[in-house]
């Protein structure tokens, strides 16, 4: 079975540029979660789909991050304009079905340098 | 926001040597879970406990959900170089708002 595909691995840019980041999660898996992952921290939770439908999207800096899931499979999480804290790796996790016995399932990351 | 207290923070061990490392919190989980991350790596899971006092294994690790329902335990047993990573536990809340909260990690070495 095929895990959490990410890309790009690494991303390289300016502050005030934009970035997009991909994911496909595990097929068949409803839930997608965005996660910035900064060094030496625990994940912490950015966006939460179910679906196509936004669940929690709290701790979304909204007025530079946005993320879309348009067919509830396939995401991408987007920073307009970059800052140098955004500096950090941004998982994407999916889960077959949301409740106490939820297991996410992570992709490898995108390690995200803003200069 | 609300993050777990994972301890130690770090660890320096001989291969062979056992290992354990905790965490706690003043909120009540119904979930504990415990995720490996390797370098350049996303979070893999280990073991997952869904009931108090749970203790479950999975190889040379044990995981237990403790009774109060506000800690949890994870026991390496016999190290060995490929356990080097670092180890995150993350625990859900209960009730209709059921966040995952992460602890920040423990950073274990092994030295061969």
């Amino acid at each position: 079975e095929a895990g959490v595909a990410q890309s790009p691995r690494y991303k390289i840019i300016e502050k005030r540029q934009s970035v997009a980041f991909w994911c496909n999660p595990i097929s068949g898996h409803a839930t997608l979660y965005w996660y910035q992952q900064i060094l030496g921290q625990g994940p912490k939770l950015l966006i939460q789909f179910q679906n196509n439908g936004v669940v929690d999207d709290s701790q979304l800096p909204k007025d530079r991050f946005s993320a879309e899931r348009l067919k509830g499979v396939d995401s991408t999480l987007k920073i307009q304009p970059a800052k140098l804290e955004d500096s950090a790796v941004y998982l994407c996790a999916s889960s077959l079905v949301p409740g106490a016995n939820e297991k996410l399932f992570f992709g490898s990351g995108t390690q995200l340098s803003v200069l | 926001g609300q993050q777990l207290n994972q301890s130690p923070q770090s660890m320096f061990i001989q291969e062979g040597e056992d290992v354990s490392m905790n965490c706690t919190s003043s909120s009540i989980f119904n979930t504990w879970l415990w995720y490996k991350q390797d370098p350049g790596e996303g979070p893999v899971l280990l073991i997952a406990l869904y009931k108090a006092g749970e203790l479950t294994s999975n190889g040379r690790l044990t995981a237990q959900f403790g009774i109060t329902r506000k800690d949890s335990f994870l026991n390496i047993s016999a190290s060995i170089p490929s356990d080097v990573g670092i180890y995150f536990c993350a625990g859900r809340t209960a009730g209709n708002n059921r966040k995952l909260i992460w602890g920040l990690g423990t950073s274990l070495a092994v030295n061969p």
